[in-house]
């Protein structure tokens, strides 16, 4: 089945630096990779998402980026504020559970102001 | 109308007793989940619904009992729970049953089973 490693688990940065989130997936033939933000007791939300015909899609202060070959995409996050504190999730489509999405075990990113 | 919305938010339940989750979509999705999700850990899908016909069961006991009585509403049918399944049901929806369009979450049920 599909394997979705996501790193770090925790991120912790000063305000105004760049936070940068791995995932890793094992079926080659995946393409979509979306991101979620889910604040505290709320709803993940999609915050970018990107497909496999590109290497990298940017929306203001996030990007992802992907690189097909060696099967990871990562999620930056520049500047950053404190209202960027949250869990992110990435996302594959998982073969083994008909191509639905499968997320990665998550990263607290954590802005000191 | 851009939400997935789900009623109740919080439910405290005993496990003898019978409830259910509600689910609505009106953005014209044919696809539509419950994923289950545990403190800290990353939503897991438990079924999905394709044009309102379940179309994937993730091996969820069946004390829990899915049911898409048309293609706007969800619901999730609980009987005789375990502590175990205290977590936070979330819905979801998208255009199709795939994993290549991003799904819209609802705030989720947080469930406790007493």
């Amino acid at each position: 089945g599909e394997n979705v490693e996501q790193h770090p688990s925790t991120l912790s940065v000063q305000e105004g630096d760049s936070a940068v989130i791995k995932c890793t997936y094992s079926d080659s033939a995946s393409n979509y990779f979306p991101w979620y933000k889910q604040e505290l007791g709320k709803r993940p939300q999609l915050i970018i998402d990107i497909r496999s015909n590109v290497g990298e899609k940017k929306d203001q202060r996030i990007a992802v980026t992907l690189n097909k070959t060696a099967k990871h995409f990562s999620l930056h996050i520049t500047e950053t504020q404190p209202e960027d504190s949250a869990v992110y999730f990435c996302a594959v489509p998982a073969l083994r559970a008909g191509n639905m999405l499968t997320f990665g075990g998550g990263t607290r990113l954590m802005v000191k102001p | 109308d851009t939400e997935v919305t789900q009623t109740p938010k919080h439910l405290v339940m005993g496990m003898t007793n019978k409830k259910s989750l509600k689910c609505e979509q009106h953005m014209g999705h044919r696809a539509m989940y419950w994923y289950k999700q545990k403190a800290k850990k990353p939503p897991e899908l438990m079924f999905v619904y394709s044009y309102e016909k379940l179309s994937i069961n993730e091996s969820v006991p069946s004390r829990f009992s899915p049911e898409c009585p048309n293609s706007s509403l969800l619901n999730l049918h609980l009987h005789a729970l375990q502590p175990e399944d205290s977590a936070l049901y979330l819905c979801a929806s998208s255009q199709e049953a795939t994993g290549g369009n991003g799904y819209t979450f609802g705030s989720g049920t947080r469930l406790t089973v007493v």
